[in-house]
C-alpha cells in the first residue's frame, strides 16, 4: 500500500542554517505530494505541493522537488529562522492507490531553530 | 472567510460520558475528514466523507460515529468516552481529489 517515510526528529538548527528534511514515498500510481507545517497549538497548514514528476513546490523560502526516480520529496530551506520552528509533515494523495485519494501522512519531523 | 471551524477547542470528559465534536466549513468542499493526533504518532484517519449523506471508515473508527447531513457540517460523536480517546482531534476539508486539505485548529480532548 501507499506510505510516506520521513526522517526522524527532532532536528535542532541554529538560525540561518540550511535545512533538509527527507521524505520518501511508496505509491502505486502517480501521486500528488505535499508538505504541511504545524506551529505549536495550531492545526496543519499547507506549505507547498507538487502534482507531477520534476515539479518544484515553493513557499516562504521552502522548496521541494518531486523526484519520481528516487521516490522522494525532500524539503529544503537555505536559511532558517526561529519562526520556522514547527512540526513538518510530508503527505501524498494517490487517487488510484485504493484510498480514494485521501492524504497519507508521514509521522512528522519537529524542527527547533535556536537564535 | 472562516475556512474550517471546530468547536470546542478544549474539553475534559469523564470515562463513559459522550460528546459531539463540531466541524463546519464554508468553502463548499465535498470532502471532509476527521483525524486524531497523538504525540509522536502523526495523524490517524478516523472517518471521512465524500459528500452529504456519504461517510466511510478510516484507519481508527472504533468508538466514534459521524454523520454528514449537509455539505457544511461533519460532526464526530464519541458515545462512551475512554482514556484511549485522549487526543487532539482535527477536522479537515478539501474540494476534491488532488487538492490539499484545509484543517481546523483542533479540539484537545482529555478523558479522565
Amino acid at each position: 500500500g501507499n506510505s510516506v517515510t520521513q526522517m526522524e526528529g527532532p532536528v535542532t538548527l541554529s538560525e540561518e542554517a540550511f535545512l533538509t528534511i527527507n521524505c520518501t514515498y511508496t505509491a502505486t500510481g502517480y501521486p500528488s505530494l505535499f508538505w504541511y507545517v504545524q506551529y505549536p497549538g495550531e492545526g496543519l497548514q499547507l506549505l507547498l505541493k507538487a502534482t507531477k514528476a520534476d515539479d518544484k513546490g515553493s513557499n516562504k523560502g521552502f522548496e521541494a522537488t518531486y523526484r519520481k526516480e528516487t521516490t522522494s520529496f525532500h524539503l529544503e530551506k537555505g536559511s532558517v529562522q526561529v519562526s520556522d520552528s514547527a512540526v513538518y509533515f510530508c503527505a501524498l494523495s494517490d487517487p488510484y492507490g485504493g484510498s480514494q485519494g485521501n492524504l497519507i501522512f508521514g509521522k512528522g519531523t519537529k524542527l527547533s531553530v535556536k537564535p | 472567510n472562516a475556512g474550517v471551524t471546530q468547536t470546542p477547542k478544549f474539553r475534559i470528559l469523564k470515562i463513559g460520558q459522550s460528546m459531539t465534536l463540531q466541524c463546519t466549513q464554508d468553502m463548499n468542499h465535498n470532502y471532509m475528514y476527521w483525524y486524531r493526533q497523538d504525540p509522536g504518532m502523526g495523524l490517524k484517519l478516523i472517518y471521512y466523507s465524500v459528500g452529504a449523506g456519504i461517510t466511510d471508515k478510516g484507519e481508527v473508527p472504533n468508538g466514534y460515529n459521524v454523520s454528514r447531513s449537509t455539505t457544511e457540517d461533519f460532526p464526530l460523536r464519541l458515545e462512551l468516552a475512554a482514556p484511549s480517546q485522549t487526543s487532539v482531534y482535527f477536522c479537515a476539508s478539501r474540494l476534491g481529489v488532488g487538492n490539499g486539505y484545509t484543517f481546523g485548529s483542533g479540539t484537545r480532548l482529555t478523558v479522565v
